[in-house]
């Protein structure tokens, strides 16, 4: 299983929206709604943003948004703040298996 | 509320088995939802999941690090473990542990889940 694609970095503005994509396959991302997205800030753990492709754990913000079409998965974060700055990885577990993404730097400039 | 706590050496020697281990606390590892993954960052470089283990002791690893992978678990203490054999340089990272919750059962496997929470990490660094 090979590791999902992510775009290396994205950059917004102040309350402006940005997307994240993370594309994999019809085995994987495409076959299944089984996408999480991970944020991690500097030194930090990663914490859980959205499951199932579009599910947003208790105490998650509603401007992150996750959605999919296809083979591609996409994590959007609207009305962005100087908060969302770190990186995110998305991941998919369709099997007994799990693959992450290579991560996504977002800079909110 | 659930917690994670990674343990174990911060320094191991190459070619020597690194070991780390997991507490639980605010929950039981014996949860029949639930696997528990051992997840790892490479300094400045992203996330590979290593293997997860239900409280049975049944085990899924990633391919790639599977003839070197132990899990193990041991619910009288809450905790579990990982087994990382003949390490390199290229095992030197960052470790997690974190709860995975257990999705759809076939007769011969699991689908496993996100992974939430997780604990703080530890920093293993493989060098003599």
């Amino acid at each position: 299983q090979s590791a999902l694609t992510q775009p290396a970095s994205v950059s917004g503005s102040p309350g402006q929206s940005i997307t994240i994509s993370c594309t994999g396959t019809s085995s994987d991302v495409g076959g299944y709604n089984y996408v999480s997205w991970y944020q991690q800030h500097p030194g930090k753990a990663p914490k859980l943003m959205i499951y199932d492709v579009s599910n947003r754990p208790s105490g998650v913000s509603n401007r992150f948004s996750g959605s999919k079409s296809g083979n591609t998965a996409s994590l959007t974060i609207s009305g962005l703040q100087a908060e969302d700055e770190a990186d995110y990885y998305c991941s998919s577990y369709t099997s007994s298996t799990v693959v992450f993404g290579g991560g996504t730097k977002l800079t909110v400039l | 509320q659930l917690q994670l706590q990674e343990s174990g050496p911060g320094l191991v020697k190459p070619s020597e088995t690194l070991s780390l281990t997991c507490t639980v606390s605010g929950g039981s590892i014996s949860s029949s939802s639930y696997y528990w993954g051992w997840i790892r960052q490479p300094p400045g470089k992203g996330l590979e999941w290593i293997g997860s283990i239900y409280y049975s002791g049944s085990t899924y690893y990633n391919p790639s690090l599977k003839s070197r992978v132990t899990i193990s678990v041991d619910t009288s203490k809450n905790q579990f473990s990982l087994k990382l054999s003949s390490v390199t340089a290229a095992d030197t990272a960052v470790y997690y542990c974190a709860r995975n919750p257990r999705g759809y059962c076939s007769s011969t496997s699991c689908r496993l889940g996100w992974f939430d929470p997780w604990g703080q990490g530890t920093l293993v660094t493989v060098s003599s």
